[in-house]
């Protein structure tokens, strides 16, 4: 059961540029997107999410973008720092009749180097 | 910042062995959750609660499961036989008004092993 998909298992960029992380979903009762980072041993930490009635939420680095009619989001951090390495999970919530839990992709490690 | 904290840690087990997990949410948040992730997997939902009862559960949350909140603060899950396959690490989350288009804040998570 894949209904939110990463991709992606990792991904690399340098300093100061674009990171662009990527996630698919397949139910299109969802709607709202989260996305959670994690670092080792610790709790997912809430970055940014969207509603499906957006197509783009800003906060600070970070740009959630969401396109319905392909069921895919995106994040993206500009300019990138060594500090956001870490994974990063996907998250959707609202499919069919249930409007409490969260269904999580399999998540991204970014690794940003200086 | 208010957070969701939880006990203990890590927990080491004998399978066939009870074991209490225990979190305690955001103070004025009315919906909690326990999640967990084995290693090199998904997270995965386990449960919601609201009001003294479970709101949803999932196919994971079998009769070994079970979850409780026994004061005005803490929030737990009990598994009542501990398998080998309940390694894991487990997550507590809760949430302001479980409307579903809100954010659930996560704890640090307890790193069970059955051995």
């Amino acid at each position: 059961d894949q209904q939110v998909k990463q991709n992606s298992p990792s991904l690399s960029v340098q300093e100061g540029r674009i990171s662009i992380l990527n996630c698919d979903y397949t139910n299109s009762m969802f709607d709202y997107f989260l996305w959670y980072k994690k670092y080792p041993a610790e709790g997912p930490t809430f970055l940014i999410s969207i509603s499906s009635i957006k197509d783009k939420n800003e906060d600070g680095r970070f740009t959630v973008f969401l396109n319905k009619s392909a069921k895919h989001l995106s994040l993206h951090i500009v300019p990138s720092q060594p500090g956001d390495s870490a994974v990063y999970f996907c998250a959707a919530s609202g499919g069919g009749g249930s409007n409490y839990k969260l269904t999580f992709g399999k998540g991204t490690l970014l690794t940003v180097n200086p | 910042e208010p957070e969701v904290t939880q006990t203990p840690s890590h927990q080491v087990t004998q399978m066939g062995q009870e074991v209490i997990l225990r979190c305690v949410p955001i103070s004025n948040h009315l919906y909690f959750y326990w999640y967990r992730q084995i290693l090199g997997q998904k997270v995965e939902f386990l449960v919601s609660f609201y009001n003294n009862e479970i709101s949803e559960k999932s196919e994971i949350f079998d009769d070994q499961f079970s979850v409780e909140r026994p004061d005005g603060s803490n929030f737990t899950l009990k598994i009542r036989s501990t398998k080998l396959e309940d390694s894991a690490m487990y997550f507590c989350a809760s949430s302001e008004q479980g409307t579903g288009q809100e954010t659930q804040y996560f704890g640090p998570g307890t790193r069970l092993l059955v051995l």
